[in-house]
């Protein structure tokens, strides 16, 4: 079983915000990345760090951490936003996990 | 353009071995770890482990310890993951993914996956 959990599906109305949450023990030490995959296709990394979008990710992704909670929001989310989403971070024995995955449906 | 190009599609027998393979180009090969992701149909990520294609120093999830053997060969730019004897239950998309680090004021603070391949899919069915 996963040390980060996630909803496993959130929805949201084309150009409203969204936010994807990954909670684990490891968050508080240790900053999320983020992957974006679509069927069919590898992931993508979205975000990393305190808040880092990687060159061609648009800026309407951001990241944020509070405690043991790291979240993904997407500020006006599009149609092609519509994707699974896995948040990776560290686990208890400095290894590295990804979350369980939240699939995003964009109405 | 930095990538990394992974091996084609297999299928095998159960109890086969198989070794796929994981090219990275564009940039220091030794620079960076690699590591593997297997996706399992229908199911989310798994961090297998890394390598270190300098040394090869390697770091298994202990989900994967024993089961599966990562290695790299510097001279060709090239990582590897292979089995032994293979089961159904290996029947998966296997994803290979350059580790970068995330620093601020001299702390590492996170890894996070910048490059990835396309994924292999290996099925095992008899």
């Amino acid at each position: 079983s996963s040390e980060l959990t996630q909803d496993p599906a959130v929805s949201v109305a084309l150009g409203q915000t969204v936010r994807i949450t990954c909670q684990g023990d490891s968050l508080r030490t240790s900053y999320a990345s983020w992957y974006q995959q679509k069927p069919g296709q590898a992931p993508v990394l979205v975000i990393y760090g305190k808040n880092n979008r990687p060159s061609g990710i648009p800026d309407r992704f951001s990241g944020s951490s509070s405690g043991n909670t790291a979240s993904l929001t997407i500020t006006g989310a599009q149609a092609e936003d519509e994707a699974d989403y896995y948040c990776k971070s560290r686990d208890s024995s400095v290894q590295e996990v990804f979350g369980g995955g939240t699939k995003l449906t964009v109405l | 353009e930095v990538q990394l190009v992974q091996s084609g599609a297999e299928v095998k027998k159960p109890g086969e071995s198989l070794k796929i393979s994981c090219k990275g180009s564009g940039y220091s090969f030794t620079s960076y770890w690699i590591g593997w992701v297997r996706q399992m149909p229908g199911k989310g990520l798994e961090w297998m482990g890394i390598i270190q294609p300098g040394d090869s120093d390697t770091r298994y999830s202990p989900s994967f310890q024993g089961q599966v053997t990562m290695s790299a060969d510097k001279s060709i730019s090239t990582a590897y993951l292979q089995w032994s004897s293979l089961k159904a239950s290996d029947t998966a998309m296997y994803y290979c993914a350059r580790r970068s680090e995330y620093w601020i004021d001299g702390n590492l603070l996170s890894y996070y996956m910048d490059v990835w391949g396309k994924g292999t899919t290996v099925t095992v069915s008899s």
